[in-house]
């Protein structure tokens, strides 16, 4: 079946402007996870989202960043005034929340480089 | 807090030998210990997973892993490593019970030599 996807694959912005990232969990997943992937800082967990719960946003490292997931499906990556610290590869993850299925399935990921 | 130690950067292996990648991990409560295996500009694939019983876990590609309590560790193994093993691996923890993000290692490149 179908895995995570995530779109764009690669974004270059200029410093300053804002970007949004998306990301298409595997259908059926009730969790869905954002992380960052950067030299020097590895996985970072930034936010997660479960079913209707409030999302857990403690991972975000500025006010700058937002996430929205819309009809428990879909979600949305917002970094705004992107720095050049922001420049790193965001990777999607979704988890069945059911029964004794902890694993965590990654989309490819997309690379954000800010010039 | 949770956290995840990788002692090794890269390791090298010859084809056919065994292999070991190692992780130690430090977590309040009992823990749920992943590995993900990362192939180049690809995300992160699921190789297997501790969450109770058997200490000794198997997965995909041939891949076990031992869960050791005492030594709080969660070593990568498999008797014959080939070619196509050659990646970055990350070890995964997190905690039985609240926040279900998981923390990772720094993780490891394994070299296979042919």
């Amino acid at each position: 079946g179908a895995g995570v996807s995530q779109s764009p694959s690669n974004k270059v912005t200029e410093k300053g402007k804002d970007v949004e990232l998306r990301c298409d969990p595997i259908s059926g997943h009730t969790a869905l996870y954002w992380y960052r992937q950067s030299l020097g800082q590895g996985l970072e967990f930034l936010i997660y989202f479960q079913g209707n719960s409030a999302p857990d946003k403690s991972g975000l490292p500025s006010d700058r960043f937002s996430a929205e997931r819309t009809g428990g499906s879909v979600s949305t990556l917002t970094i705004q005034r992107t720095q050049q610290e922001d420049s790193a590869v965001y990777l999607c993850a979704s988890s069945y929340s059911g029964g004794h299925s902890y694993e965590q399935y990654f989309g490819p990921g997309t690379r954000l480089t800010v010039t | 807090a949770q956290s995840v130690a990788q002692p090794e950067d890269q390791v090298n292996v010859a084809e056919g030998n065994p292999l070991t990648v190692k992780c130690t991990y430090s977590v309040s409560g009992n823990p749920y210990l992943f590995w993900y295996v990362q192939y180049p500009n690809r995300g992160l694939q699921f190789l297997l997973k501790y969450i109770t019983g058997d200490n000794l876990v198997k997965g995909s590609y041939g891949f076990e892993a031992e869960f050791n309590k005492s030594q709080t560790s969660f070593h990568l193994k498999k008797p014959s490593a080939l070619v196509s093993d050659s990646a970055l691996y990350f070890c995964a923890v997190r905690r039985d019970t609240g926040r279900r993000a998981l923390t990772f290692g720094s993780g490891t490149r394994l070299q296979v030599q042919p």
